[in-house]
C-alpha cells in the first residue's frame, strides 16, 4: 500500500537535546513538508522541500533543520534551539507544484521534558 | 489578520441537519482550495478539492466564491461520523511553486 509513514509515533526528549523525526513516502511525489500543531491550532507550515537536494523555509523554520537527500525521506531535525517543542508533528506529500493536494502521514508527538 | 479565517465553533447539530462552514481567505492570488477532515489527534485527511464551479460528493457540497473570497463547506443530513475538525487550506502560487495555507480549523459535533 502506498503512503506516508512517520516514526515514532510518541517522543520524549529532556530539554536541550536535539532530535530527528523520521518521515518515509512510497507515492512517488515530488514534493514533502513538515508541519506543526498545537492543541487547538492550526498546522504551521516548518520546511518544505519541492525536490530532491532542495528546501525552503516555512512560517516558523526556527530552531528546526531538514535534509531531502532521497525522493522518499524528509527528516526533520528539532534542535535545542527550539523554543518551544512539544508539539504535534504532522509529514506530508504532493505531486509536484506545490498546488496539489497534500497527503499527510500519522504525525508524532514530541513531548520535551 | 490571518490568511485564512475559519469560524471556531463548535458547531452542535443534531443528526440529520444541515449544517454549512465558510472559509475567507486573503490572498486574491490564491489558485487551489480544499476541505480536510481531521479526528481528534489524528492527521488531516483530505475530503473534497474546491473547482471554480463547485462540487458535490454525496453528502457534501463545496463551493468557491472568488469575487468575496472564500469558500463554502455543505454537510447535509448530518451522521454522528461526520463529527470532527473540518480544514480549509488555501494555495497561492509564488516563485517556489506554492505553498498552502491552512486555516485553523472548525470543530462540528453531531448529536444524536
Amino acid at each position: 500500500d502506498g503512503g506516508i509513514t512517520q516514526s515514532p509515533k510518541y517522543l520524549f526528549r529532556k530539554e536541550g537535546q536535539n532530535v530527528t523525526l523520521s518521515c518515509e513516502q512510497n507515492l512517488n511525489h515530488d514534493a514533502m513538508y513538515w508541519y506543526r500543531q498545537d492543541p487547538g491550532q492550526g498546522l504551521r507550515l516548518i520546511y518544505y522541500s519541492q525536490i530532491v537536494n532542495d528546501f525552503q523555509k516555512g512560517d516558523i523554520a526556527e530552531g528546526y533543520s531538514v535534509s531531502r537527500e532521497k525522493k522518499e525521506s524528509f527528516p526533520l531535525t528539532v534542535t535545542s534551539a527550539q523554543k518551544n517543542p512539544t508539539a504535534f508533528y504532522l509529514c506530508a506529500s504532493s505531486r509536484q507544484g506545490g498546488y496539489n493536494e497534500q497527503f499527510f502521514g500519522p504525525g508524532t508527538r514530541l513531548t520535551v521534558l | 489578520r490571518k490568511e485564512v479565517e475559519q469560524d471556531p465553533g463548535p458547531f452542535n447539530v443534531p443528526e440529520g441537519a444541515t449544517v454549512a462552514f465558510n472559509c475567507t481567505y486573503s490572498n486574491s492570488a490564491s489558485q487551489s482550495f480544499f476541505w480536510y477532515r481531521q479526528d481528534c489527534r489524528k492527521e488531516p485527511k483530505l475530503l473534497m478539492s474546491v473547482y471554480s464551479s463547485g462540487n458535490e460528493d454525496g453528502r457534501f457540497t463545496a463551493q468557491l466564491n472568488r469575487a468575496s473570497q472564500y469558500i463554502s463547506l455543505l454537510i447535509r443530513d448530518s451522521k454522528l461520523s461526520d463529527s470532527a475538525t473540518y480544514l480549509c487550506v488555501v494555495t497561492a502560487y509564488n516563485t517556489n511553486a506554492g505553498k498552502s495555507t491552512f486555516g485553523d480549523g472548525t470543530t462540528l459535533t453531531v448529536k444524536p
